[in-house]
């Protein structure tokens, strides 16, 4: 059990509509990072958030963005849903004390289906 | 850019068999290296991780050892069970990035090992 819980479990969402998925860290990491794994593949980095902004991004276009609340709560939003966003959506949460070796843990994810 | 490439799977093995999955990566910095682990319906879980070169990695029976002057971090195991069946991850983070690249884990593809009794 990491204490990171996210929701919906499952989600089925047709091309072109807009989703939000949500993330509840563990309490006092401050830390949230968002990834995307395809079928497959391994998780694919889309973007951190640190004190409520985002301070790093992977090679995701900005219709990918996200929110961080004081909560330790976190939002992904996806605007306009291509076929290829179909994928599990991972968040990950850590303690910034640990500095760029924090350990990273990851909920159970969302697996969004796009048709 | 940072890469990390795993050997192919599916792999299968009987119980107690001795398990390597190979891991090499490939970083500008001097990046801390994770096995991280997935089972089916759920998160990744950390395995292990070694933070420079020659450290070794262990947890549950499982070891990797950061070999710098190969660029590796093949994770092993003497003798496998049925539960060690899951999705192994080989994943690379550096330490020093900037920028957009803060905080970022780099993954391989995965490997599925599927243990029979």
């Amino acid at each position: 059990e990491t204490g990171v819980t996210q929701s919906p479990t499952h989600l089925i969402k047709t091309r072109g509509q807009q989703v939000t998925l949500r993330c509840s860290s563990q309490s006092g990491h401050n830390t949230v990072s968002w990834y995307q794994q395809a079928l497959g593949q391994g998780p694919q980095f889309i973007f951190q958030y640190y004190r409520e902004e985002e301070n790093g991004r992977g090679n995701f276009p900005p219709r990918f963005s996200g929110l961080q609340f004081p909560n330790y709560s976190s939002e992904l939003n996806v605007n306009a849903l291509e076929l290829d966003d179909s994928a599990l959506y991972l968040c990950a949460s850590s303690s910034i004390l640990q500095g760029a070796l924090g350990i990273q843990y990851f909920g159970a994810g969302t697996r969004l289906s796009v048709l | 850019g940072d890469s990390v490439t795993q050997m192919e799977g599916p792999v299968t093995l009987s119980e107690e068999a001795f398990l390597t999955i190979n891991c090499t990566y490939t970083a500008t910095g001097y990046p801390s290296l994770f096995w991280y682990v997935q089972y089916p319906g759920e998160g990744l879980q950390l395995l292990l991780k070694a933070t420079k070169a020659d450290d070794k990695g262990s947890n549950k029976g499982f070891e990797a050892t950061y070999r710098k002057e190969t660029t590796s971090f093949h994770l092993e195991k003497g003798s496998v069970q049925v539960s060690d069946s899951a999705v192994y991850f080989c994943a690379l983070r550096d330490p020093e990035a900037g920028g957009t690249s803060y905080g970022k884990l780099t993954f391989g593809q995965g490997t599925i090992l599927t243990v029979h009794p």
